[in-house]
């Protein structure tokens, strides 16, 4: 099976932009996770979406936005971005989201914001 | 609020064996994970602990004690390739997965 598969890998972008992510779950797998990634913050939960509902959603503002499609694919969009929105962007499949469930990551997408 | 404390860095030789502590306060528990990150990687799945005790695959243990809201990853004769941050993550309630901010593993030769 293939992996977990995040585009683009890395993204230049500067203040007030704003930046859609892709994710393509594992083949099966309807739970897809976010996070994002900065050194001092380690790995902080974004939103969960299961079979295109959002199902779970962390402490970011409304500016942090997600969805998914159909076949379990998924984007995030980050509106008006700032500075600290610099980071790496994780998702990560399961095959159900719950607590038994392993969670595998795509390789991520770089994001730098200028 | 939901946080979990794992050790920032931890330093060992090859062959010697190490142990990763977490200690977690989250509201509702469904289980210890661990994962592990190689600089530029992305995190792997290690091991998951939903009940008390130890858990063993391979070379890596894993434990977790409910009643104390501790575990930890107990990593035997270490290899250079072990060099990377490994992370606690618990999923609490709503079923969320909270990571801890990783412990960075610097094995020497």
């Amino acid at each position: 099976k293939a992996g977990v598969t995040q585009t683009p890998r890395y993204l230049i972008k500067t203040r007030g932009q704003q930046v859609t992510l892709s994710c393509s779950p594992i083949s099966g797998h309807r739970s897809v996770s976010w996070y994002q990634q900065t050194p001092g913050q380690g790995l902080q939960f974004l939103f969960e979406y299961f079979s295109e509902t959002q199902r779970n959603k962390g402490n970011f503002p409304g500016r942090f936005s997600g969805r998914q499609f159909s076949n379990s694919r998924s984007e995030m969009n980050v509106s008006t971005l700032e500075l600290g929105d610099s980071a790496l962007y994780l998702c990560a499949s399961s095959n159900s989201g719950t607590s038994t469930d392993t969670q595998y990551f795509g390789p991520g997408t770089r994001l730098t914001v200028l | 609020g939901q946080s979990l404390e794992q050790p920032s860095e931890v330093t060992a030789v090859e062959g010697a064996i190490v142990q990763i502590n977490c200690t977690y306060q989250t509201s509702g528990f469904y289980g210890l994970s661990w994962y592990q990150q190689h600089d530029g990687g992305a995190p792997t799945f290690l091991s998951y602990n939903a009940l008390d005790g130890l858990e063993e695959t391979g070379r890596f243990s894993s434990f977790l004690s409910r009643s104390d809201s501790y575990g930890y990853l107990l990593l035997q004769e270490l290899q250079m390739k072990d060099s990377a941050s490994y992370f606690c993550a618990v999923r609490g309630d709503f079923q969320k997965l909270v990571f801890g901010t990783g412990t960075r593993l610097l094995v020497s030769p």
